[in-house]
């Protein structure tokens, strides 16, 4: 089925330092939401998007919606070792359509 | 946010029996739940979309004879892994739309998912 592009694939950082990643659609999307996996666990909603161009901050995250429709990034400031875990874009088009996810970004902060 | 619960969070069967997961959606009430199955280190592929009171859509490739699907109520969907076999073991993962969530489009809680592991 439809997939994001998301990138990077996998991210090793130093703790304190900044993070961005990114997903990317040859289509558009009404809403874009960022999940973040820790091992075992199911997806977390961390920010989710509505509007193009809207910027959205949860904490030390901030998110965007891409003018277009077509993409959104999401950057973590001065990230922490539980930052650690997978984090997932993903597009939601109006009515009960299912979420179309990008292949996710595998954070590893190193302390 | 919204809670959803899946229980059991693990389970470990015999070859050829039947598993049952629960997806409760705890404070909302749920029409659309989803059903995931993710292998280790990948996305989340979707089975199947779960409509309360009807039947469900399973995405291509997905045996709906396999994998039941029951949405019984707005807060509880089924999922049932019948004549289990090892190359089903795998993590699955529900999740339920909130409907009343701010904005144009419904946002999505996922549950923590169940480990399933076929001997």
């Amino acid at each position: 089925g439809q997939q994001l592009n998301q990138s990077p694939q996998s991210m090793f950082i130093q703790e304190g330092e900044d993070v961005s990643m990114n997903c990317t659609s040859s289509s558009i999307f009404n809403t874009w939401l960022w999940y973040k996996q820790d091992p075992g666990e199911g997806p977390v909603l961390l920010i989710a998007l509505y509007k193009a161009g809207e910027l959205t901050s949860n904490g030390r995250l901030t998110a965007q919606f891409g003018i277009t429709r077509k993409d959104s990034f999401l950057n973590i400031s001065a990230s922490i070792p539980s930052d650690v875990g997978i984090y997932f874009c993903a597009g939601s088009t109006f009515g009960n359509t299912p979420l179309v996810f990008g292949k996710g970004t595998r954070l590893s902060v190193i302390a | 946010g919204a809670v959803v619960s899946q229980h059991p969070s693990r389970v470990i069967c015999k070859s050829g029996t039947s598993v049952k997961i629960e997806c409760r959606s705890l404070d909302f009430q749920a029409t659309t739940m989803f059903w995931y199955r993710q292998f280790p280190k990948q996305s989340l592929m979707l089975m199947a979309t779960s409509n309360e009171g009807s039947k469900a859509t399973y995405e291509q490739g997905v045996e709906k004879d396999k994998f039941l699907i029951n949405h019984a109520s707005l807060t509880l969907s089924t999922l049932t892994v019948t004549s289990a076999h090892p190359e089903d073991s795998s993590f699955y993962i529900c999740s339920a739309r909130d409907p009343w969530t701010s904005g144009p489009t419904d946002t999505q809680y996922f549950g923590p998912g169940t480990r399933l592991t076929v001997l």
